[in-house]
């Protein structure tokens, strides 16, 4: 099966640090998408931010970034002056176009920030 | 736009007992997914529709799941008989099936315990 892996069931940071979540997923498709999506205590999925893999200029999104090592099919974010609000489920997920066209999550990290 | 909608938001129900849940997509989305999330398993993909056709079911666990989606605007889950193994979270995502890897819209999701 095609998997999306984070390692990291748990990580803290303090508030204003930065901290990385890892991501890493396995595809045999050239043509493919990656997300990092944030699940607070309200339940809500929230798309955070986006990659398309033909690029190789990292997707920034304000204080969010990722390093997308594609030859090793590795998917990192950071997340840069971290603040309480930024305290959820990170999930990410890839999305493949032109095979079983379907987002596929990995289980996720949960984030703790410490004020 | 209200977004996707789902309800209930909360469910409990005996064990036996029908339980079907309602999914409202964004207006002018044609892909309609429903996922499970478990603490052991994430984020599965149950079914996906376009264009109000069931495309790929191979997530649903067993018979006693069934899905329609008889307009665009609206879709069941249905699990008759219902187990405590069944109790988990429950989203419905829409997207436009061309922008699908633009990411989903997610909502809220519905707890059921069934105990």
């Amino acid at each position: 099966a095609q998997t999306v892996t984070q390692s990291q069931p748990e990580m803290s940071v303090q508030e204003a640090e930065t901290v990385t979540l890892s991501c890493t997923y396995d595809t045999s498709e050239s043509d493919y998408y990656l997300f990092w999506y944030k699940q607070p205590p309200s339940r809500q999925m929230i798309l955070v931010i986006r990659q398309e893999a033909y690029k190789q200029q990292n997707a920034t999104e304000n204080r969010f970034s990722v390093n997308f090592q594609k030859a090793a099919k590795s998917f990192s974010l950071k997340i840069s002056d971290s603040q309480l609000g930024d305290a959820a489920m990170y999930f990410c997920a890839r999305y493949t176009q032109g095979g079983s066209e379907k987002l596929v999550f990995g289980k996720g990290t949960k984030l703790t920030v410490n004020p | 736009d209200a977004g996707v909608i789902q309800s209930p938001r909360h469910e409990v129900t005996e064990m036996g007992q029908e339980v079907t849940l309602r999914c409202k997509p964004i207006s002018g989305h044609n892909s309609l997914f429903w996922y499970r999330q478990t603490m052991m398993r994430g984020l599965e993909l149950l079914i996906y529709f376009n264009n109000n056709v069931p495309i790929d079911d191979s997530g649903m666990p067993e018979d006693r799941f069934s899905a329609k989606m008889p307009n665009a605007s609206f879709s069941t889950l249905k699990i008759q008989p219902s187990e405590p193994r069944d109790s988990a979270v429950y989203f419905c995502a829409s997207s436009l099936a061309q922008t699908a890897a633009i990411g989903y819209t997610f909502g809220s999701g519905t707890r059921l315990t069934v105990v």
